[in-house]
């Protein structure tokens, strides 16, 4: 499969814990995204890498989040110190032109 | 702020029937795309539109992209009950720039 991979698919944590989430893009993608998605509402952009650089991050970022893209391949996006309002699916997205999207990772914090 | 708009937020229809959904902005888009999403999983892109008052077909689905490149539609024919989900238009404002998604409309189409 040569599509966008994420990994885990689900999450259940407890409030406080930190989390990492860890996105595979389409090996030729140069951009990478990540983005959050409650029930009923549209994604949601948080940040965005060409290649290793973080040219982008969304005012919903807070400072308990943090993304990286070490080597323009993968990426990973963490959120410290976890709180109920973090639960939501994180979906991470790769594109030359058009954005592909992986199956996302459902977070729960209970 | 750039905000994009999609309407009708729901639609339920029975087999068989037409619909149109809309996706708007006031600003002017270098791209746009139409993706699919079923619960649980992530967005399934449907197609890219680049071009003023281009129109592209997808089997029984037509999108079309307005003349001044600031809103879209999608067109379903017959639709069927493996057309049910939610579909979302995202725009991209300038190249390599992040995409905006709209609210997307969730479609219900009835056996």
């Amino acid at each position: 499969d040569t599509g966008v991979s994420q990994d885990p698919r689900h999450k259940i944590t407890k409030r406080g814990q930190n989390v990492t989430f860890r996105c595979d893009p389409i090996s030729e993608h140069n951009r990478l995204y990540w983005y959050r998605q409650t029930l009923g509402q549209g994604p949601e952009f948080l940040t965005y890498f060409q290649n290793e650089a973080q040219l982008e991050k969304s005012r919903l970022l807070s400072d308990r989040f943090s993304a990286e893209r070490p080597k323009g391949s993968f990426s990973t996006l963490e959120i410290q110190r976890t709180e109920q309002g973090d639960s939501a699916m994180y979906l991470c997205a790769s594109s030359l032109a058009s954005a592909f999207f992986g199956q996302g990772t459902r977070l729960t914090v209970v | 702020t750039q905000l994009l708009e999609q309407s009708p937020q729901f639609l339920s229809i029975q087999e068989g029937e037409n619909l149109t959904v809309y996706c708007n902005s006031s600003s002017v888009f270098s791209s746009l795309q139409w993706y699919r999403q079923e619960p649980g999983e992530g967005p399934v892109l449907l197609v890219t539109v680049v071009t003023g008052g281009e129109v592209k077909k997808l089997k029984r689905l037509t999108f079309q992209f307005g003349d001044a490149r600031k809103d879209s539609s999608l067109h379903i024919t017959a639709a069927q009950p493996g057309d049910t989900g939610l579909y979302l238009c995202a725009g991209e404002y300038d190249y390599g720039q992040n995409f905006v998604f709209g609210p997307g409309t969730r479609l219900s189409v009835l056996p």
